[in-house]
């Protein structure tokens, strides 16, 4: 199984301030096909499910503010809030929709100093 | 506009049975792989089942495998999830997602408690 390692566990951030959270995957998730990673970001707010920010780990999903930005690195994965607001208060997750199990990490909760 | 809604969470016993539903509207069913999404009450997500858009191809988490079976009526647009041999540790709200490469579309979700 891939392993989807986020970090860190919690992040407290001023608003206007930048965020960034890391997530690894334990082996590649590069689709040959279209050589992009199968890697998605989702945040979900408390009573809600999760909702799509990135996916292809760089392609902001229709209708999300153009702060949430995605990046790529080998196996090493960044979302990045470019200035946090008050509504970005929430658990983001990252998963791999590369192979079963499709794998999420354990979540990161992100909070307003 | 999709919509996916789930039904049939409840409280059962440790031991018990429960189906779940999720009916679907929107786009063609048919035509997209479906899967279950688990959350345990403050925990993550946890990846459960998906199935084929023909019902073909089925694949489970280990957590799950051999007790839970997806199953879909492509015909009345529903997607099933059988759980037997429930544990208390099945306790969660169960989501049912579509699948366009990703996860593109979620259900709000129904809780699953499994306590005596």
């Amino acid at each position: 199984d891939i392993v989807m390692t986020q970090s860190p566990d919690s992040l407290a951030v001023s608003l206007g301030e930048r965020a960034t959270i890391n997530c690894k995957s334990s082996q590649s998730v590069l689709y040959s096909s279209n050589n992009k990673n199968r890697l998605v970001w989702y945040q979900q707010k408390p009573g809600q499910p999760p909702k799509v920010l990135i996916a292809w780990a760089s392609t902001r999903e229709s209708g999300v503010p153009d702060r949430f930005s995605g990046s790529v690195s080998g196996t090493d994965f960044t979302l990045t809030i470019s200035s946090l607001q008050a509504e970005d208060v929430a658990v983001y997750y990252c998963q791999q929709h590369y192979s079963p199990p499709y794998t999420f990490g354990q979540g990161t909760k992100l909070e307003i100093k | 506009e999709v919509q996916l809604v789930e039904s049939g969470g409840m409280l059962v016993q440790p031991g018990g049975s429960l189906r779940l539903s999720c009916a679907a509207s929107g786009f063609t069913f048919s035509s997209f792989w479906m899967h279950w999404v688990r959350q345990a009450p403050g925990k993550g997500l946890v990846w459960v089942s998906h199935i084929k858009g023909d019902g073909t191809i089925t694949n489970y988490a280990d957590s799950v495998k051999g007790r839970f079976t997806i199953s879909r009526d492509n015909a009345e647009n529903t997607l099933y999830l059988q759980m037997n041999s429930l544990r208390a540790e099945d306790t969660a709200v169960y989501y049912c997602a579509k699948d366009s490469w990703y996860l593109n579309s979620w259900g709000q979700g129904t809780l699953v408690t499994v306590s005596s």
